[in-house]
């Protein structure tokens, strides 16, 4: 068990919907990491938050988007879905901001019908 | 086209045998990271890299650095069961943008009782 906590674990919905992902980092980290795993694409970093502020963008997509809260729980938001953006969505954190050793929570399986 | 390239993609074999699996790319990386990933779960850190030429010993699994930093491999001694999973490299690089971890495709290992 990582201490990195996300829920929903499963999530079904239909195109065209919004969904949002939740996820609390480790006790004591400070940044939090989106990453979406899909078959054909890998591990791609999607953006990553720091004690509440964005501080790097990956390959997100504009109907995307996240926030981190004061309590640094982080939310992302997936809006407009398509059948692509069928895929395992993870959280990640760390304890400094863009640090190297980061820590995934279990992931949240989404799929679009 | 994956910025960090690792094969085998698939790999399956008996207990017992040894097998390398290899990450490469052709940019610098300030640091590599090797996670593992199980079925359901999210990947698990295994291993930080830092140094070029860098070897380090983790049980029956050995990591090497590439002196040029451009390159990594994963070594296993008398695999097990119990090491059946999809290993993971990822290279950590610090850009203005903001530092982040790019993953390789990874290694999908099966080992048979």
């Amino acid at each position: 068990d990582s201490g990195v906590t996300q829920t929903p674990k499963h999530l079904i919905t239909a195109t065209g919907q919004r969904v949002t992902l939740r996820c609390s980092p480790r006790s004591g980290d400070l940044s939090v990491y989106w990453y979406q795993q899909s078959l054909d694409q890998g591990l791609q970093f999607l953006i990553q938050y720091y004690n509440g502020e964005e501080r790097a963008k990956g390959n997100i997509l504009e109907r995307f988007s996240a926030q981190q809260f004061p309590d640094l729980h982080s939310e992302l938001n997936l809006s407009s879905l398509e059948l692509g953006d069928s895929a395992l969505y993870f959280c990640a954190s760390s304890t400094q901001d863009g640090s190297y050793e980061q820590y995934f929570g279990p992931g949240t399986r989404l799929t679009v019908t | 086209t994956q910025l960090l390239e690792q094969s085998p993609q698939f790999l399956s074999i008996q207990e017992g045998e040894n097998l390398t699996v290899y990450c490469n790319s052709s940019s610098v990386f300030s640091s590599l990271q090797w996670y593992r990933q199980e079925p359901g779960e999210g990947p698990v850190l295994l291993v930080t890299v830092v140094t070029g030429g860098e070897v380090k010993k983790l049980k029956r699994l050995t990591f090497q650095f590439g002196d040029a930093r451009k390159d990594s491999s994963l070594h296993i001694t008398a695999a097990q069961p119990g090491d059946t999973g999809l290993y993971l490299c990822a290279g950590y690089r610090r850009a203005r943008a903001g530092n982040m971890l790019t993953f390789g495709g990874g290694t999908r290992l099966m080992v048979k009782p």
